[in-house]
């Protein structure tokens, strides 16, 4: 149990258009979801913590109207980047925290952003 | 503030060696600590874990032990082996508190 998804697990785009990633809760409900950026060869950063119907708290120096998150429902949040540019290549990770679970984050497998 | 300090890599060993990774940590209370893996190109997947003072958390020959005494909660495994060959994570997630902190990340190989 306890599974959470991402899709796509890969994407490429052009400089300025907008890229949408989904991260899924499978078999639970999530409270919260959390957003996480990676460098290569460095530790994940969080960029934005969502809780179902209630806009996210961002983490300090992350830009809002770039990086929207969406939580629609207790097992699915949106990330989109907007207007992206190279510098927004990254990998970009989502986990989730499910309430019967104490203290523990279940990490989707991660999407893979190039922007060219 | 809550923060985690890891031992920086890369760590190289050869097949069938001793492993220890350091990891320390500052927070208030009683936190929740963890070790991740995350295998090239993948996710974060959960290695094991610890709750409590004195725990010890175990998995696939892996283990480390919450010592509150000395704020740290070391990686082991006796015997290590190619598929080991990794990134590790160390973190914690502060007590009642969604916000989890993680480590630099050491990375192993590991040698035929």
């Amino acid at each position: 149990g306890a599974v959470v998804s991402q899709h796509p697990s890969w994407v490429i785009c052009k400089s300025g258009t907008s890229v949408k990633i989904e991260c899924r809760s499978l078999d639970f409900q999530a409270t919260t979801m959390f957003w996480y950026r990676q460098f290569p060869k460095q530790s994940l950063m969080l960029m934005a913590t969502s809780n179902e119907g209630s806009k996210a708290t961002y983490e300090q120096g992350v830009e809002k109207d770039k990086f929207l998150i969406n939580h629609a429902s207790l097992t699915l949040s949106t990330l989109t980047v907007t207007s992206a540019h190279p510098e927004d290549s990254s990998f970009y990770i989502c986990s989730a925290r499910w309430a019967l679970v104490y203290n523990e984050q279940f990490f989707g497998p991660g999407t893979r952003l190039t922007v060219l | 503030g809550n923060s985690v300090t890891q031992m920086e890599g890369p760590v190289t060993l050869s097949e069938e060696a001793f492993l220890t990774i350091n990891c320390t940590y500052t927070a208030t209370g009683y936190p929740s600590l963890f070790w991740y893996v995350q295998y090239p190109g993948e996710g974060l997947q959960l290695l094991l874990k610890a709750t409590k003072a004195d725990d010890k958390g175990s998995n696939k020959g892996f283990e480390a032990t919450y010592r509150k005494e000395t704020t740290s909660f070391h990686l082991e495994k006796g015997s290590v082996q190619v598929s080991d060959s990794a990134v590790y994570f160390c973190a914690l997630t502060p007590y009642n508190n969604n916000d989890m902190r993680f480590g630099a990340g050491t990375r192993l190989t590991v040698k035929p």
